[in-house]
């Protein structure tokens, strides 16, 4: 069975220092993985995927992530965070097998401080 | 940019009464879902429906849930006797052709049970 794990609950970093929030990923084959952001009162808004390819893929709004096959982790990263960055901040693989659903991780807060 | 829309954005029923949550997916797209967000809890997959019928469910998605596409836009997912347990929110989700792009969700329909 497919499963995305999140470790940290929250993390916090201040305005302007580089932000990670860790993902790890379990499926047989080949994994198909995204990150999605929310904020308070909205729907998950895309971020990035990671299909085939480059390592080291880019997204929306100055995110990136690194996907690193051998420590199955895709994490998710930006050079230099903004308080407008405060989200909440999912990972996904999706079935690529039946029906194209998504299997989200637990979720991480991202709070970044001034 | 094309949106996918949720209507209602709360919905208010008392326990064992129907309900009946709206969506209108982005227009091109083939491949429809429904999720949930329990407070506090990780966004799980309730059901995915393509070319008019059901691709795949979760166990979440009993005898109670329905799904219809009854017009070529709107994608519903009916509710026939609510629980308190059912109380969350509820995401409706779209995507392309190939489950190589990402899903596309809505801002979701917050559906409390009293």
């Amino acid at each position: 069975a497919q499963s995305v794990a999140q470790p940290e609950d929250q993390v916090n970093v201040a305005e302007g220092n580089p932000l990670t929030v860790k993902c790890t990923y379990s499926v047989s084959g080949n994994p198909y993985l995204f990150w999605y952001v929310q904020y308070p009162n909205r729907g998950l808004q895309f971020l990035l995927k990671y299909i085939t390819g480059d390592n080291l893929v880019k997204g929306s709004y100055g995110f990136e992530a690194e996907f690193n096959k051998s420590q199955t982790s895709f994490h998710l990263k930006k050079p230099s965070a903004l308080v407008s960055d405060s989200a909440l901040y999912f990972c996904a693989v999706r079935d690529m097998e039946v029906s194209g659903k998504l299997i989200f991780g637990q979720g991480t807060t991202l709070q970044v401080k001034p | 940019e094309p949106e996918v829309t949720q209507t209602p954005s709360h919905q208010v029923t008392q326990m064992g009464q129907e309900v009946i949550l709206r969506c209108v997916p982005i227009s091109n797209h083939l491949y429809f879902y429904w999720y949930r967000q329990i407070l506090g809890q990780k966004v799980e997959f309730l059901v995915s429906f393509y070319n008019n019928e059901i691709s795949e469910k979760s166990e979440i998605f009993d005898d109670q849930f329905s799904v219809e596409r009854p017009d070529g836009s709107n994608f519903t997912l009916k509710i026939r006797s609510t629980k308190l347990e059912d109380s969350a929110m509820y995401f409706c989700a779209s995507s392309e052709r190939t489950f190589y792009q990402p899903q596309h969700f809505g801002d979701g329909t917050r559906l409390s049970i009293l």
